[in-house]
């Protein structure tokens, strides 16, 4: 089956340091990517909307330029946390599709990142 | 706004069946999705079902979907340790092009 791998798995930095997360498929392309985050008990919260070639859309609350996202190719696709700090301490979740650019009925989801900010 | 409701835990003996319940607001949505996660993992698919369809059963899963109440639950049949884990309910957003997650039904199953 499809296969979407992240990187790293888990992650600790001091704050105001900046951190790239990984997201790969592995073997398909994808032309679009999701970015969610994760509270301890809550559930996933959609961040951006990463497509390929292209800007990034960001859901209403999310920063921009705090979260940065580059998606170079169709296989990759990155999540920079830019000035850390503790409260963005969190899970990072991607999620990719091997289908049409908006279709969600096949989305594979990565196995997360656990971002530490001390 | 979009909206997906969940039950927050639910505890059952080894055996027996577990029925995981949800509701959810857009009428529109194309497909409903459950998700399970488990300790530190990622998400992975187990099932879904298309708007259109009442019931889908696949092995000891069964999801029901009420369009009516916009309810879909899923039932897991013969409950097993290993089904402890994290269960997420998911419909699409209005565009189509993300899902929207319950807050998870932690489901913990005693020997």
């Amino acid at each position: 089956g499809a296969v979407v791998s992240q990187h790293p798995s888990w992650v600790i930095c001091k704050s105001g340091t900046s951190v790239k997360i990984e997201c790969r498929s592995l073997d398909f392309q994808a032309t679009t990517m999701f970015w969610y985050r994760q509270f301890p008990k809550q559930s996933l919260m959609l961040m951006a909307t990463s497509n390929e070639g292209s800007k990034a859309t960001y859901e209403q609350g999310v920063e921009k330029d705090k979260f940065l996202i580059n998606h170079a190719s169709l296989t990759l696709s990155t999540l920079t946390v830019t000035s850390a700090h503790p409260e963005d301490s969190s899970f990072y979740i991607c999620s990719a599709g091997p289908g049409l650019a908006g279709v969600t009925d096949t989305q594979y989801f990565g196995p997360g990142t656990r971002l530490t900010v001390l | 706004g979009e909206d997906v409701e969940q039950s927050l835990f639910l505890s059952v003996r080894e055996g027996d069946s577990s029925v995981i319940n949800c509701t959810y607001t857009d009428s529109s949505s194309t497909y409903l999705y459950w998700y399970k996660q488990e300790p530190g993992a990622g998400l992975q698919l187990l099932t879904y079902i298309f708007s259109n369809m009442d019931m889908k059963q696949d092995q000891r899963l069964t999801v029901l979907l009420n369009k009516k109440d916009k309810h879909l639950s899923l039932r897991i049949a013969d409950t097993q340790t290993g089904d402890s884990a994290i269960y997420f309910c998911a419909e699409d957003n209005q565009a189509g092009t993300a899902l929207i997650f319950g807050k998870g039904t932690t489901l913990s199953v005693s020997s």
